[in-house]
C-alpha cells in the first residue's frame, strides 16, 4: 500500500489531557503534513513540517519528524471537546512523469474523541 | 487561505445514472487537480491527477472510463461518475494545487454521493 500507517486508529481521552498520534511512512519525503477532518466534512490543514525540520509548533499543536525512522507525531496539548475529529498525516509522492510535481498520500488516520 | 468549492455537496441517485461533480478554485489558478475518494471511517484514497488541458492520470485500480475527469480550465475541474452503482457511494474530495506553490494544496468541502 502506498499509504502510511497511523496509530492509534482511535483515541479517547478526557478534556484537558494531551493527545499524541503517530504516523509512519515508507519512502523519502520532502515534507509531511497533518490534517484534521470533522465527521463528514472536508479537510483542514494543520501544519507542514519539512524533511530538514525535526520539530514544529503551532498553538497547541506540536509536530515532530524523524526521517531516520520515517515517522512523525502530532501532539495536541490541553485538549478540548472541539478537537474531536479524525487526524491524518500526508506525505508527498513524486508524480510519475512530471519532474518536481508531487501528490499527497494520506495515512489511515486517527479518530480522536475528547470527552468533556 | 484559498477558497475551493464543490458542487453539489451531496447527491442521491439511482443505480445506473451518471453524476457530475464540479470543483472550482475561486481565487487562484490550479494547474493540477487531485481527486480523492473516502469511504466511511477510512482515509482519503487518491483516484486521479489531472493537469489543465491534458488527460488525467489514474491511480492503480481506478477505472478511467468510469470516473471521467475534465480539467478544462485553471479554475474548474469535473469528475463524472458514469453508470453509478451502490459501491460508488462515497465522499469525493477535490484538491487543487496552486500554480507555483509546490507545497500548497487545498481541499474542497467534499461531495457525498449515495447511489441507491
Amino acid at each position: 500500500s502506498q499509504q502510511g500507517e497511523e496509530d492509534p486508529q482511535a483515541l479517547s481521552i478526557q478534556e484537558g489531557e494531551n493527545a499524541t498520534m503517530n504516523c509512519s511512512y515508507k519512502t523519502s519525503i520532502n515534507n509531511l503534513q497533518w490534517y484534521r477532518q470533522n465527521s463528514g466534512r472536508g479537510l483542514v490543514h494543520l501544519i507542514l513540517i519539512r524533511s530538514n525540520e525535526r520539530e514544529k509548533h503551532s498553538g497547541r499543536l506540536r509536530v515532530t519528524l524523524d526521517t531516520s525512522k520515517k515517522s512523525s507525531s502530532l501532539l495536541i496539548t490541553a485538549s478540548r471537546a472541539a478537537d474531536t475529529a479524525s487526524y491524518f498525516c500526508a506525505t508527498d509522492w513524486a508524480l510519475v512523469g512530471r519532474q518536481g510535481a508531487q501528490k499527497l498520500v494520506f495515512g489511515q488516520g486517527t479518530r480522536l474523541t475528547i470527552n468533556p | 487561505g484559498a477558497v475551493v468549492s464543490q458542487h453539489p455537496s451531496w447527491v442521491i441517485c439511482k443505480s445506473g445514472t451518471s453524476v457530475k461533480i464540479e470543483c472550482r478554485s475561486l481565487d487562484f489558478q490550479a494547474t493540477t487537480m487531485f481527486w480523492y475518494r473516502q469511504f466511511p471511517k477510512q482515509s482519503l484514497m487518491l483516484m486521479a491527477t489531472s493537469n489543465e488541458g491534458s488527460k488525467a492520470t489514474y491511480e492503480q485500480g481506478v477505472e478511467k472510463d468510469k470516473f471521467l475527469i475534465n480539467h478544462a480550465s485553471l479554475t474548474l475541474s469535473t469528475l463524472t461518475v458514469t453508470s453509478a452503482h451502490p459501491e460508488d457511494s462515497s465522499f469525493y474530495i477535490c484538491s487543487p494545487k496552486r500554480e507555483g506553490r509546490q507545497e500548497t494544496q487545498y481541499f474542497g468541502p467534499g461531495t457525498r454521493l449515495l447511489v441507491l
